[in-house]
């Protein structure tokens, strides 16, 4: 596609719930990065994909939280057991090699209610 | 660890006049990247401007400029003869290079509002 996208744009789920949200990256692009945004906030890092293994997860909060990118392409950020202050938006950016910044997608708004 | 701070929660300018977002940031590295990106209420990370540490020239990109002060660890953001489609919020960003990842590192962000 021309630009990153994820979907969904929105979701709202029950405390205690698990939820999955997708990355699609910009075609080629071969470094994926998840970032979490709490309102009012600056985005703050989770993960890093450098094809398809996970580089650097120094971000990631706890163990609910996980992230997969199979093929090296379309990531999915999986959050088992929501709680409410998992509540943000969750943004999803890729770059190539020799890319001076990083793509970002519309994001997914998550509310756990 | 790297920090960007950014003091001003919020700016109100008049339509077509300049306007300068402060950004400061804290690092132990000789090389770094420093990025500007604007987030309009779609919510979007949109790309701005970036200067590298080793860049003698202060980076400009049509209306957009930075004004680097390494010293002083600054990178203001110029952006001059503002339109009302610059209402939005802006984020000043550090990249933080590790095994490869090229993590950013943002500020809290300034929310621009731009008057007509």
């Amino acid at each position: 596609g021309a630009g990153v996208s994820q979907t969904p744009s929105n979701k709202v789920t029950e405390k205690g719930k698990y939820v999955e949200l997708r990355c699609d990256p910009i075609s080629g692009h071969t470094a994926l990065y998840w970032y979490r945004q709490s309102l009012g906030q600056g985005p703050e890092f989770l993960i890093y994909f450098q094809g398809t293994g996970a580089a650097d997860d120094s971000g990631l909060p706890n163990d609910r939280f996980f992230a997969v990118r199979p093929e090296g392409s379309v990531s999915t950020l999986k959050i088992q057991r929501t709680e409410r202050g998992d509540s943000a938006v969750y943004l999803c950016a890729s770059t190539n090699q020799g890319d001076t910044e990083a793509f970002f997608g519309q994001g997914t708004r998550l509310t756990v209610v | 660890a790297q920090k960007i701070t950014q003091t001003q929660p919020g700016m109100f300018v008049q339509e077509k006049e300049a306007v300068t977002l402060d950004c400061t940031y804290d690092t132990s590295d000789q090389s770094y990247g420093l990025f500007w990106y604007k987030q309009p209420s779609s919510g979007e990370m949109i790309f701005l401007i970036y200067q590298g540490s080793y860049d003698e020239q202060n980076a400009t990109e049509g209306r957009y400029s930075l004004n680097f002060q390494k010293a002083r660890k600054s990178a203001n953001l110029v952006i001059s003869a503002s339109q009302l489609g610059d209402s939005a919020m802006y984020f000043c960003a550090m990249r933080e290079e590790f095994q490869g990842a090229q993590k950013l590192v943002f500020g809290q962000g300034t929310r621009l509002t731009i008057n007509p």
